[in-house]
């Protein structure tokens, strides 16, 4: 069964940091990209970042580029997310998903449970 | 960037009746569009993808139709459990972009 499991949201004060992970399961890890989604409290949902399924390509909204960076780690099946200068607007749960490839058109076929980030002072 | 406009926002109905989800993109995205549901506090689910492919486990209530830039999702006969939100999104091109949601409500 394959299973994704968000961790490290929080509470952060405005141009602080966090990192976030996501651990996976159920699957054969590197042979997918994986990708963050954010859902603002009450609000639908927007795509953050992709990471090809060996790590050399990654891709950014415009709204976090230069501030967040996409990682992984194969050996120990896991997806990371480090959030620097943080902003009120990046206030989220934010979901890993995984996606077949991260150059070949393909929808988000699992997603995890989702890890709030709280920017506040 | 490609603009994915849901209508309607918001859609009052009774089970058993027949629902439609419209979502219009700014630009062609060929069929690269997804369907997800979601329910409050869970993450959002893969209905359909390539605008018209049922998602193996869904249920064949649920299908979708469309290409280039119009597309919608039919529920033929809504269940007690289709309460909940949809999304469409885009997987054409980066930066990949979903659609504003329709609240699918009780009437």
């Amino acid at each position: 069964e394959v299973q994704l499991l968000e961790s490290g949201g929080g509470l952060v004060q405005p141009g602080g940091s966090l990192r976030l992970s996501c651990a996976a399961s159920g699957f054969t890890f590197s042979g997918y990209a994986m990708s963050w989604v954010r859902q603002a409290p009450g609000k639908g949902l927007e795509w953050v970042s992709v990471i090809s399924n060996g790590g050399a390509t990654t891709y950014y909204a415009d709204s976090v580029k230069g501030r967040f960076t996409i990682s992984r780690d194969n050996s120990n099946n896991a997806l990371y997310l480090q959030m620097n200068s943080l902003r009120a607007e990046d206030t989220a749960v934010y979901y890993c998903a995984r996606r077949t490839a991260v150059n070949t058109p393909a929808p988000f076929d699992y997603w995890g449970q989702g890890t709030l980030v709280t920017v506040s002072s | 960037d490609i603009q994915m406009t849901q209508s309607p926002s918001t859609l009052s109905a009774s089970v058993g009746d027949r629902v439609t989800i419209t979502c219009r993109a700014s630009q062609s995205i060929s069929s690269w569009l997804a369907w997800y549901q979601q329910k409050p506090g869970k993450a959002p689910n893969l209905l359909i993808y390539k605008a018209s492919s049922l998602e193996s486990g869904v249920p064949s209530r649920f299908s979708g139709s469309g290409s280039g830039t119009e597309f919608t999702l039919t529920i033929s006969s809504l269940q007690p459990d289709d309460f909940a939100t949809y999304y469409c999104q885009q997987y054409n091109s980066y930066p990949l972009t979903f659609g504003g949601g329709t609240k699918v409500e009780i009437k």
